[in-house]
């Protein structure tokens, strides 16, 4: 079975352009997360959807992020304008339908971006 | 005080050896608890579920202290292949939802 799919995997950009980060997640999981990860803060929450809505937003930083779910088996998280200190390492994750709160969270091989 | 706190190590120990995690945690309504491996430059993947009664699995056995509000990973007759960092998740409820809450992780060198 294929697992958690994000793309791209490297994106390198320059201040101010558009970032688009990509998630597919395991077919039949109804929760989908999205994370972001540096040395410094670790790993943390930005936003999750349940059945493609959004249910908690609190960890997005700004008004630069922005994330969809139009459909079950997709999720873009953008940022625009995009700045250096957006450079992490951004990880999708889905969890089957039993509310997560106890299931495990599947994780993509998330997307490297560094911003110039 | 973070959420969930960890020693970021490195633990350097010699292949074979036994070695603990502790974690602790500020949020007392944790109703799960999870150890997630991370490999250099790869994505989190779940190691083993923490129960009130502690659960083993192979050489890996986790513990729940819930009066302490800590949970421990403690991993028998090192491998090389143990080397990663170990992240400690708890679970904090939210309103009508939860989220999962990640400790920055216990790094782990297992040398030959």
């Amino acid at each position: 079975d294929a697992g958690v799919i994000q793309s791209p995997r490297h994106e390198v950009t320059e201040m101010g352009q558009e970032v688009t980060l990509r998630c597919k997640p395991i077919s039949g999981h109804d929760y989908l997360f999205w994370y972001r990860q540096t040395m410094m803060r670790g790993l943390e929450l930005l936003i999750y959807f349940n059945n493609n809505v959004p249910i908690d937003d609190s960890g997005m930083p700004e008004d630069r992020f922005s994330a969809k779910m139009p459909n079950a088996s997709f999720s873009t998280l953008k940022i625009q304008p995009s700045e250096p200190r957006d450079s992490a390492v951004y990880f999708c994750a889905s969890s089957p339908n039993r509310g997560g709160l106890g299931d495990t969270q599947y994780f993509g091989p998330g997307t490297r971006l560094t911003v110039l | 005080r973070k959420e969930v706190e960890q020693d970021p190590g490195p633990f350097n120990v010699p292949e074979g050896a036994t070695v603990a995690f502790n974690c602790t945690y500020s949020n007392s309504a944790s109703q799960s608890f999870f150890w997630y491996r991370q490999d250099c430059r790869k994505e989190p993947k779940l190691l083993m579920s923490v129960y009130s009664s502690g659960n083993e699995d192979g050489r890996f056995t986790a513990q729940l202290n819930r009066a302490s509000q800590y949970i421990s990973l403690l991993i028998r007759d090192s491998k090389l292949s143990d080397s990663a960092t170990y992240l400690c998740v708890v679970n904090a409820p939210m309103d009508s939802s939860y989220k999962l809450i990640f400790g920055s992780g216990t790094r782990l060198l297992v040398r030959p």
